[in-house]
């Protein structure tokens, strides 16, 4: 069965204590990771989609990368602004369009 | 440029009674997808349609659910006779599409359903 897991589930930090979330997945036929950042009460905003092993992607404070079974979101110096919940998703072969998800990562930064 | 947009933000009714969501996606976008939030819960792909193809249904709980697409745009997803464990948010999403090459699903507001 396929399945995106996420750690840790919740994560307290203080302002500019740099740190790193974890995407592990079991899947068969990996077409792209995505991760997306969501606020309370919003919908999910996209970050970044990972397609290969050794892959990674940065976009200010941010960097992804991926290896074969899992993908770190790497946050560094952060800043209160970034606490939102980040979550993964598997984008897969042979599954039409659907994305699976993992459970996320509550991330709170403290200033 | 305008997003995925779904309405009502909120919406509260009683057991029994039927509910209509409403989704817009992104001007351009031939597919469509209706995912579900619980709390404490992931994300879960309920329906996917993609252009004029068969819709995937695979992730609808039970027959109470359906959705249609019209025109090729906008979507409403039915929930008939409401349980209290429809209580959840409805995400939207939509993206380019089959043939392209990342296919991100950009994602709507919710509408968040309370079931009394």
């Amino acid at each position: 069965e396929d399945q995106v897991t996420q750690s840790p589930e919740a994560l307290r930090l203080q302002e500019g204590e740099s740190s790193s979330l974890n995407c592990s997945y079991t899947v068969s036929g990996l077409r792209g990771l995505f991760w997306y950042r969501q606020d309370p009460g919003k919908g999910p905003e996209f970050l970044f989609t990972l397609y290969s092993a050794g892959e990674e992607k940065e976009k200010e404070r941010l960097k992804a990368t991926l290896t074969k079974k899992e993908s770190f979101l790497h946050i560094t110096a952060p800043k209160p602004e970034d606490s939102a919940t980040y979550l993964c998703a598997v984008y897969l072969y042979n599954q039409g369009g659907k994305l699976i998800f993992g459970q996320g990562t509550e991330l709170s930064v403290k200033p | 440029g305008a997003g995925v947009s779904q309405s009502p933000s909120n919406k509260v009714t009683e057991k029994g009674k039927d509910v209509e969501l409403r989704c817009d996606p992104i001007s351009g976008h031939t597919a469509l997808y209706w995912y579900r939030q619980s709390l404490g819960q992931g994300l879960e792909f309920l329906i996917y349609f993609q252009g004029n193809s068969a819709p995937d249904k695979s992730g609808l709980p039970s027959d109470r659910f359906s959705a249609e697409r019209t025109g090729g745009s906008v979507s409403t997803l039915t929930i008939q006779r409401t349980q209290q464990e429809d209580s959840a948010v409805y995400l939207c999403a939509s993206s380019l599409g089959q043939g392209s090459y990342s296919d991100t699903q950009y994602f709507g507001p919710g509408t968040r359903l309370t079931v009394l």
